[in-house]
């Protein structure tokens, strides 16, 4: 089945500072790629979305990127704010059949002021 | 229903007993998923449903774990004989399965305490 990891576990930023999250897949077959973002007691909620077909997606201070031959996508937060601050999960659907996403351990994200 | 909706949000039970956990998703969603979130920890695939039918429930731990979907939309998860490590939030996703995958919606999930 798909394995999923993702670094690092813990990121601090300064407001104003980028933030990249990393993940790596093992599935090749993999073909869509989440990202959630998690405050503290609350639902994970989706915040972007890439598809195989496609290298790079961007929505405001968002991105992602994914890199087919190396298996790993990455998460671009740029100019960080305070409410930023939560734990991202990054996750793969694999070819396994519908749509069950593996998901990431998660990275803990702190912007300070 | 407007989002995915579960019940309790909130279930205190002591060792041995049975739970039942509540999942009612989004209206029109055919797939329907449940996972399990340690305290600090990631999210644990337990089960997916299709329609009605459960194609995958290779997450589930042990045969005291067990879900059904009824009129492809509620679905119960039951636990029996809790144990203390069950304690977690589990939380229910639903999505429309058409071609590519699409991002779930969650539930605000239930918090089990087993004490």
């Amino acid at each position: 089945g798909e394995n999923v990891e993702q670094h690092p576990s813990t990121l601090s930023v300064q407001e104003g500072d980028s933030a990249v999250i990393k993940c790596t897949y093992s599935d090749s077959a993999s073909n869509y790629f989440p990202w959630y973002k998690q405050e503290l007691g609350k639902r994970p909620q989706l915040i972007i979305d890439i598809r195989s077909n496609v290298g790079e997606k961007k929505d405001q201070r968002i991105a992602v990127t994914l890199n087919k031959t190396a298996k790993h996508f990455s998460l671009h937060i740029t100019e960080t704010q305070p409410e930023d601050s939560a734990v991202y999960f990054c996750a793969a659907r694999g070819a396994g059949g519908g749509n069950k996403l593996t998901f990431g351990t998660g990275t803990q994200l702190k912007v300070e002021l | 229903g407007a989002g995915v909706s579960q019940s309790p949000s909130n279930k205190v039970t002591e060792k041995g007993k049975d739970v039942e956990l509540r999942c009612d998703p989004i209206s029109g969603h055919t797939a329907l998923y449940w996972y399990r979130q340690r305290l600090g920890q990631g999210l644990e695939f337990l089960i997916y449903f299709q329609g009605n039918s459960a194609p995958d429930k290779s997450g589930l731990p042990s045969d005291r774990f067990s879900a059904e979907r009824t009129g492809e939309s509620v679905s119960t998860l039951t636990i029996q004989r809790t144990q203390q490590e069950d304690s977690a939030v589990y939380l229910c996703a639903s999505s429309s399965h058409r071609g590519l995958g699409y991002g779930y919606t969650f539930g605000s999930g239930t918090r089990l305490t087993v004490v």
